[in-house]
């Protein structure tokens, strides 16, 4: 079936330590994004990318890295410098990045300090 | 700039009953409206969304939204809730990015807690 894949779906991190959160789809769509999910704050965009080997900052890319080196994965970098990682995390796709278009999501990652 | 407001954290419902959960945005141009639900440690499912044309827009599990450009809202409705409703439920509006990308922007969500 085609979808989103999240991996992991719980990790912990340890103060100072870089993790990274894998995501892979099969739909063949060109826009890939992701997402951070905090209680009663909605979804807020890190980082998005229409095309391979091209990505932009979305609101709070501080403390965040991504790379889109094949169409189908679009992993997500926390490193150290984010002084609050302990969140939801999503991953994205849609067909491009046209406004009327549909994202679809991952099942998402949580992401815990310790 | 484009943003959301739902204006409830939470709505509980009895089971059987009517609900509707309000969602107001702002933009200055014309707007492409979603509602996506959420399960309990799930990703975000698209429920139903408008792009143009008619303003009530019938969605996945029976639920239907009214776009209303004069009131600048988009709520979502459904008739009759089961159990299994019980979720959070996000409205979002889509907004340009640079170099003709576009993104949403989410509400804060609404929790709905249907009971028996």
């Amino acid at each position: 079936d085609g979808g989103i894949t999240q991996s992991p779906k719980y990790l912990f991190r340890k103060e100072g330590q870089n993790v990274t959160l894998s995501c892979e789809q099969n739909l063949n769509h060109d826009a890939m994004y992701w997402y951070r999910q905090d209680p009663g704050q909605g979804l807020r965009l890190i980082y998005y990318s229409q095309i391979v080997n091209d990505f932009q900052k979305g609101d709070i890319a501080e403390g965040y890295s991504v790379s889109r080196e094949k169409k189908e994965s679009f992993p997500l970098t926390v490193t150290s410098a984010q002084k609050n990682p302990t969140a939801f995390y999503l991953c994205a796709s849609s067909i491009n990045g046209g406004r009327g278009n549909t994202i679809y999501f991952g099942e998402g990652s949580w992401l815990t300090v310790v | 700039a484009q943003s959301v407001t739902q204006l409830d954290s939470q709505v509980p419902v009895f089971e059987e009953a009517p609900v509707e959960l309000r969602c107001n945005y702002s933009s200055s141009v014309s707007v492409y409206l979603f509602w996506y639900v959420q399960y309990p440690n799930q990703g975000l499912q698209l429920l139903l969304k408008y792009l143009s044309g008619s303003t009530l827009v019938k969605g996945i599990n029976g639920f239907e939204a009214e776009f209303n450009k004069s009131q600048t809202s988009f709520h979502l409705r459904k008739p009759s809730v089961h159990i299994s409703d019980t979720a959070e439920y996000f409205c979002a509006v889509t907004r340009a990015l640079s170099g003709g990308y576009n993104k949403l922007i989410f509400g804060a969500g609404t929790r709905l807690a249907v009971h028996p």
